[in-house]
């Protein structure tokens, strides 16, 4: 089945500097890449996703990126502020046919900014 | 905006006893899912449910486990005998008809905490 890794697990960074969190995907035939952001005790909320057809996605200070050949995708975030604050996952999974498909999940980086 | 809810937010029940975890899907989502996720560590996908079946189960969803949708708005996580290793918060989710896209997007309820003693 499908593993997804992710790293690092801890990532501290200035408020107003950039964040990169990474993971790598086993299976190539997973096409939909999602990323959650957990603040503690609270349900995991889609923050943005990317499908394979496309490289890059960007959402204001979130930007998603892809990398089909080396099967890893990267999540950004810029201008960090306190509230960035938070555990992010990211998941992969793949559409079979017309089903509804479980996301794997990756262990989770927790992002600390630093005021 | 409409949210996935879940109930009841904790539970509290004995090893061997029977549980049902309870959710109530975004209104015009077609696609449920069950996930775990033991204390500090990440979500694990349990099982997705389509068209009035199973879609789509993990190894960790084994004969304990069932789910239903006993009605055109709930969707339940039914536990036969509740082991100590089932102790975690339990996740509902759920999706929209998305024709055509890789992929659902999956909106998460708040979680039912379960603790087996």
């Amino acid at each position: 089945g499908e593993n997804v890794e992710q790293h690092p697990s801890t990532l501290s960074v200035q408020e107003g500097d950039s964040a990169v969190i990474k993971c790598t995907y086993s299976d190539s035939a997973s096409n939909y890449f999602p990323w959650y952001k957990q603040e503690l005790g609270k349900r995991p909320q889609l923050i943005i996703d990317i499908r394979s057809n496309v490289g890059e996605k960007k959402d204001q200070r979130i930007a998603v990126t892809l990398n089909k050949t080396a099967k890893h995708f990267s999540l950004h975030i810029t201008e960090t502020q306190p509230e960035d604050s938070a555990v992010y996952f990211c998941a992969a999974s793949i559409r079979s046919g017309g089903g509804a498909d479980g996301l794997t999940f990756g262990k989770g980086t927790h992002l600390i900014i630093q005021p | 905006e409409p949210e996935v809810t879940q109930t009841p937010s904790h539970q509290v029940t004995q090893m061997g006893q029977e549980v049902i975890l309870r959710c109530v899907p975004i209104s015009n989502h077609l696609y449920f899912y069950w996930y775990r996720q033991i204390l500090g560590q990440k979500v694990e996908f349990l099982v997705s449910f389509y068209n009035n079946e199973i879609s789509e189960k993990s190894e960790i969803f084994d004969d304990q486990f069932s789910v239903e949708r006993p009605d055109g708005s709930n969707f339940t996580l039914k536990i036969r005998s509740t082991k100590l290793e089932d102790s975690a918060m339990y996740f509902c989710a759920s999706s929209p008809y998305s024709p055509g896209l890789a992929g659902h997007e999956q909106y998460f309820g708040p979680g039912t905490r379960l603790t087996v003693t």
